[in-house]
């Protein structure tokens, strides 16, 4: 399968800082890419869609201008978790979706997450 | 109408044995169903797909069940190994749709 490259794979911050993690497509150009916030022992909550060369569309109860999200190019996106605070902490998981000629909708590959802590 | 229900929440077997996993949905404009094996600590990883123009696919020891009236979908790991222990999440999505609906997830253990 493709593969997606997400960094770091944890990082560990203090409280009032940001963090930018970044989600990597390394052998295909993915033109939508995804960010996943996981609880433990939870399912995947989709946080936003990542449109290369245009603004992300959030979904409900996120905070737009605290998860920062940036797709400037078609093999990078990046997740910016802004002032960061202690009920941040959670895994973060990207997902980017590989073209297939002809078919409007294609299987998505993820990242191996990235596991923030915020003290 | 857009849920996805997967049951059960968690699941002991005994090496060898054939754990299966079921997934239900209410939106018949679902037409990808695909499932992902997610080890702790690791991001998901695809293990094995289908279209509901198919009522079977086996990939390897996996297989995914497709039951299109009844709006359901299993996956069954044969011959299953201590190596399987991992949470499965099965997933749908619409046609022109971007992105996917999980399932709750399902904690497999393989007891050796």
């Amino acid at each position: 399968g493709a593969v997606v490259s997400q960094h770091p794979s944890w990082v560990i911050c203090k409280s009032g800082t940001s963090v930018k993690i970044e989600c990597r497509s390394l052998d295909f150009q993915a033109t939508t890419m995804f960010w996943y916030r996981q609880f433990p022992k939870q399912s995947l909550m989709l946080m936003a869609t990542s449109n290369e060369g245009s603004k992300a569309t959030y979904e409900q109860g996120v905070e737009k201008d605290k998860f920062l999200i940036n797709h400037a190019s078609l093999t990078l996106s990046t997740l910016t978790v802004t002032s960061a605070h202690p009920e941040d902490s959670s895994f973060y998981i990207c997902s980017a979706k590989l073209p297939e000629a002809g078919r409007p909708n294609t299987e998505a590959f993820f990242g191996q997450g990235t596991r923030l802590t915020v003290v | 109408q857009q849920q996805v229900k997967q049951s059960p929440q968690s699941l002991i077997v005994q090496k060898g044995g054939i754990p299966i996993i079921n997934c239900a949905y209410e939106n018949t404009a679902f037409d990808y169903f695909p499932w992902y094996q997610q080890f702790p600590g690791k991001g998901p990883a695809l293990l094995i797909a289908i279209r509901p123009d198919v009522s079977e696919k086996k990939e390897g020891r996996f297989t995914i069940s497709f039951n299109k009236s009844a709006k359901q979908f299993s996956l069954h790991i044969m011959d299953s190994q201590p190596g399987d222990s991992a949470t499965y999440f099965c997933a749908a999505r619409e046609n022109y749709g971007q992105n996917f609906v999980f399932g709750p997830g399902t904690r497999l253990s393989v007891l050796p």
